[in-house]
């Protein structure tokens, strides 16, 4: 059962354009998401979160929307750089039904290449 | 300085041997968590510790057990190794925070272990 889905494996960009990354979830539960970046070989870094009770949230050339309604998220990088090509993560995170503590749901991950 | 470090890198190992990775944090974190990628490459958390703590079992097979020492570290033990284990074991560890209060409580993650059996 996918909670949280990213629709699209891959997107190119051409640097200096807009990156938009996609995120779907079902769970009426989560309450906070956010989005890591992976590079090959390594660990997912963290990059930017939203609050369910917020709609947008800025980051330099990060921002994050969150429709609620539409259970949807997105992010957008502008301008799109080069060093940006990594496989980006959205998470949501929820109460964990069995405590106390936040548990944390991945998409499978999109794969940005920006191109020079 | 590496915060949070996992060991080895790559492992590689025959069928029906038991195996460990060892994960430690120097962030000062009271939660430490286990991560699988598959080959599906979804993310799916497997254990998460608490103060040294068990709180969150996924549904993962008893061959599998973590043990906790103290605080700062998570390692995980694996038994009778199957083939369908290959996958990267990623650690992490988080900062549990009040109620409420979220941002700050974000999972940083080790470099992952690349697991193989053969």
């Amino acid at each position: 059962d996918q909670q949280v889905k990213q629709n699209s494996p891959s997107l190119s960009v051409q640097e200096g354009r807009i990156s938009i990354l996609n995120c779907d979830y079902t769970n009426s539960m989560f309450d906070y998401f956010l989005w890591y970046k992976k590079y090959p070989a390594e660990g997912p870094t963290f990059l930017i979160s939203i609050s369910s009770i917020k709609d947008k949230n800025e980051d330099g050339r990060f921002t994050v929307f969150l429709n609620k309604s539409a259970k949807h998220l997105s992010l957008h990088i502008v301008p799109s750089q080069p060093g940006d090509s990594a496989v980006y993560f959205c998470a949501a995170s929820a109460l964990w039904s069995g405590g106390s503590n936040y548990k944390l749901t991945f998409g499978k991950g999109t794969l940005l290449t920006v191109n020079p | 300085d590496t915060a949070v470090s996992q060991t080895p890198k790559y492992l590689v190992t025959q069928m029906g041997n038991d195996k460990s990775i060892k994960c430690e944090q120097n962030l000062g974190h009271d939660t430490m968590y286990w991560y699988k990628q598959d080959s599906k490459k979804f993310l799916k958390i497997m254990f998460s510790y608490n103060n040294k703590e068990l709180i969150i079992n996924e549904t993962v097979p008893n061959r599998f057990s973590p043990k906790s020492p103290d605080k700062a570290h998570l390692n995980l033990h694996i038994n009778s190794l199957e083939l369908g284990d290959s996958a990267v074991y990623f650690c992490a560890s988080s900062q549990t925070l009040p109620e409420g209060l979220r941002v700050g409580t974000e999972a940083f993650f080790g470099q992952g272990t690349r697991l193989t059996v053969v």
